[in-house]
Parts: C-alpha cells; sequence; structure tokens
C-alpha cells in the first residue's frame, strides 16, 4: 500500500484565495482525520470521518473552512477565503474502525503559505 | 476533555545514551490507548510505540520502551543507546478506541555525537 497520499506537498496562495487540500486515505481504512500543525498551538484536530460521515468538527475554526468525504477513498479540507494565519501544515490521517490500538497512519502533510 | 502534557520542551542527549521523555494525560475513561510518535524534519509522522490501558506489561520496541504508570497517568518513553537518527520531536497521544487522537505539545530532542 503506498498509505496516505496527500496533495498538494507545497501550496503557497494569496489572501482570499480558495484553497483545497487533497487526502486518499489507506485501502480498507474507514477513519480519516484531518489535522492542523503550527508552531504556536501544536497538532490540532480539525475534522474526523468514520464511515465517510463527519463525526466531529467542533476544530474547524470558522466557516471558512469545509471538509468532504464523498466516498471511502476520497477527502478533501478547503478554505475559502483563506488568510494569511491559516499558514500551516495540514496532515490526513487514516485508520481502522475497530476494537484495539488502532493507529493512525499519516500523510506527508500539505504545507500551506498564504501570503 | 482529555488532554496530553509534555513538560519538556527540549531533550538532549548523547549518542549511545538513554533518554526518557516524559508525558502525563488526563482522562476519566477506564479504556483508552497511548502512543509515541516521532517527527523527523521531513515531517512525516511515524509511530514509535503503543500502549493498551488494560496491559499492566509496560511495550517495548527494540530500543524504545515505555513506563506506563495508570494510577499516575504517566506515560514516559525511554530510548536507549541512543542514536543520530533517533533526533526528531516526539510526540505522546492518547485515544478512546474509535475516537480521535489527541496529541501533546512535543519534545524536540537532540543527539549530540
Amino acid at each position: 500500500d503506498a498509505g496516505v497520499i496527500q496533495s498538494p506537498r507545497h501550496e503557497v496562495t494569496e489572501m482570499g484565495q480558495e484553497v483545497t487540500l487533497r487526502c486518499k486515505p489507506i485501502s480498507g481504512h474507514n477513519s480519516l482525520f484531518w489535522y492542523r500543525q503550527t508552531m504556536m498551538r501544536g497538532l490540532e484536530l480539525l475534522i474526523y470521518f468514520n464511515n465517510n460521515v463527519p463525526i466531529d468538527d467542533s476544530g474547524m475554526p470558522e466557516d471558512r473552512f469545509s471538509a468532504k468525504m464523498p466516498n471511502a477513498s476520497f477527502s478533501t479540507l478547503k478554505i475559502q477565503p483563506s488568510e494569511p494565519r491559516d499558514s500551516a501544515v495540514y496532515f490526513c490521517a487514516s485508520s481502522f474502525t475497530s476494537p484495539g490500538a488502532n493507529v493512525l497512519t499519516f500523510g506527508a502533510g500539505s504545507r500551506l503559505t498564504v501570503l | 476533555a482529555q488532554t496530553v502534557t509534555q513538560s519538556q520542551p527540549e531533550m538532549s542527549v548523547q549518542e549511545a545514551e538513554t533518554v526518557t521523555l516524559s508525558c502525563t494525560y488526563d482522562t476519566s475513561e477506564s479504556d483508552y490507548y497511548l502512543f509515541w510518535y516521532k517527527q523527523p524534519p521531513s515531517r512525516q509522522m511515524i509511530l514509535v510505540i503503543r500502549q493498551e490501558a488494560y496491559k499492566q506489561q509496560n511495550a517495548t520496541e527494540n530500543r524504545f520502551s515505555v513506563n506506563f504508570q495508570k494510577a499516575a497517568k504517566s506515560f514516559s518513553l525511554k530510548i536507549s543507546d541512543s542514536q543520530l537518527g533517533d533526533a526528531a520531536m516526539y510526540f505522546c497521544a492518547y485515544r478512546i478506541a474509535n475516537n480521535d487522537m489527541r496529541f501533546g505539545a512535543g519534545t524536540r530532542l537532540t543527539v549530540k555525537p
């Protein structure tokens, strides 16, 4: 398996532009997570899905952020309009939903810079 | 709310020596899971070790071991025979089954040759 695939790896955009980050989880995993990492706030959970259904989106900063998971193999995180304070590394992670110590497997992250 | 605290922002160790990274957590749950992840400069998050709370035996993975004290809600990571490649940010994490994973602020480990 190729692991969790995120794109783009790097994105530089101007304030006010729409940004879409993409994630392909590991095949067979049925939980998907979006995290944001910054120096000031560390790793923050934005939203997670179980079986394509959003379970907890309380970490989404504001209405400018939205996430979708139309099927088991694809998810997007969209920021519209983007602001400089959205600059961060965004991680997608996936895992099984089953009893046990289910490990999250992370993608390589998408580094977003908003000018 | 569950919280994870790593009280050491930075640690350093001499190559081949042993270092212990601290982690405490707060929870009212009795069944949960604990993890240590490593994040090298490549920024990839890599699982180091995991522990089920119902297991009394401390987990071990080669040079990495944990000291799990459930009553004290403590979960420290010991790295033996430190290597230059161990230099990274280390994150302690907590998870209840099928829920989200909560992370500490991280400890930056430097390994001196």
